[in-house]
């Protein structure tokens, strides 16, 4: 299965900012995607970024929020925008393994918003 | 994506002792996945069932998926301290709510 790096693994920001979180894996891969944790919650589907197009957005969240970029096969980021405490959670990035892999994930990125 | 309910929250178990946890769904699943999330990690795919009335097993973990394909199982014997964590059912791109486990020594 692939190996996802993921960065950075945790973040303290200010309410206002925006930070763009960077998912690099160690294969090509058509579709990754961005997920959002909440603490203690489940996993909930952000987005889906395919290269060469724009990235799909689940219902709840927009592109003015969180723009993807998806510039090649093995690299993506997320950026949260305009931050503010609502949106301290954990994200993680995912692709597929095919078949009988399931989903990889990266190790998450923790922010915090203060 | 497809719905899917999980059962129980959360389940404190006696080491040694067994537990399951379910997940359900109301409508035909095309498969289902389950994961482990140890705490302060991430999720990592423990397997996947595809057919109707699908029996896998991994070690101490026996894993069902039903008949009908809407519930999917996860039974757990003789739990150790190193089963703690939430157990994640999905499918689709949509996962359950999740069973954390704890255990009692």
């Amino acid at each position: 299965s692939a190996v996802i790096s993921q960065k950075p693994s945790r973040d303290i920001c200010q309410r206002g900012t925006s930070l763009t979180i960077q998912c690099q894996v160690d294969s090509q891969v058509t579709m990754m995607f961005w997920y959002r944790q909440q603490p203690g919650q489940s996993l909930t589907l952000i987005a889906t970024a395919n290269q060469g197009s724009e990235a799909t957005y689940e219902s709840g969240f927009v592109i003015d929020k969180f723009p993807i970029s998806r510039p090649n096969l093995t690299f993506s980021t997320l950026t949260v925008s305009n931050m503010s405490p609502e949106d301290s959670s954990i994200y993680l990035c995912s692709v597929g393994g095919g078949a009988n892999y399931g989903y990889t994930f990266g190790s998450g990125t923790r922010l915090t918003v203060v | 994506g497809q719905q899917v309910m999980q059962i129980p929250q959360y389940q404190h178990v006696q080491e040694g002792e067994d537990f399951t946890t379910y997940c359900n769904s109301s409508t035909t699943l095309s498969n289902i996945q389950w994961y482990k999330q140890r705490p302060g990690g991430h999720p990592v795919f423990l397997i996947q069932l595809v057919k109707s009335g699908e029996v896998k097993k991994q070690k101490r973990l026996t894993f069902q998926f039903g008949e009908a394909k809407k519930n999917s199982s996860l039974h757990i014997t003789a739990t150790q301290t190193t089963d703690v964590g939430t157990y994640f059912c999905a499918s689709k791109l949509s996962f359950g709510a999740g069973t954390t486990v704890t255990v009692r020594a």
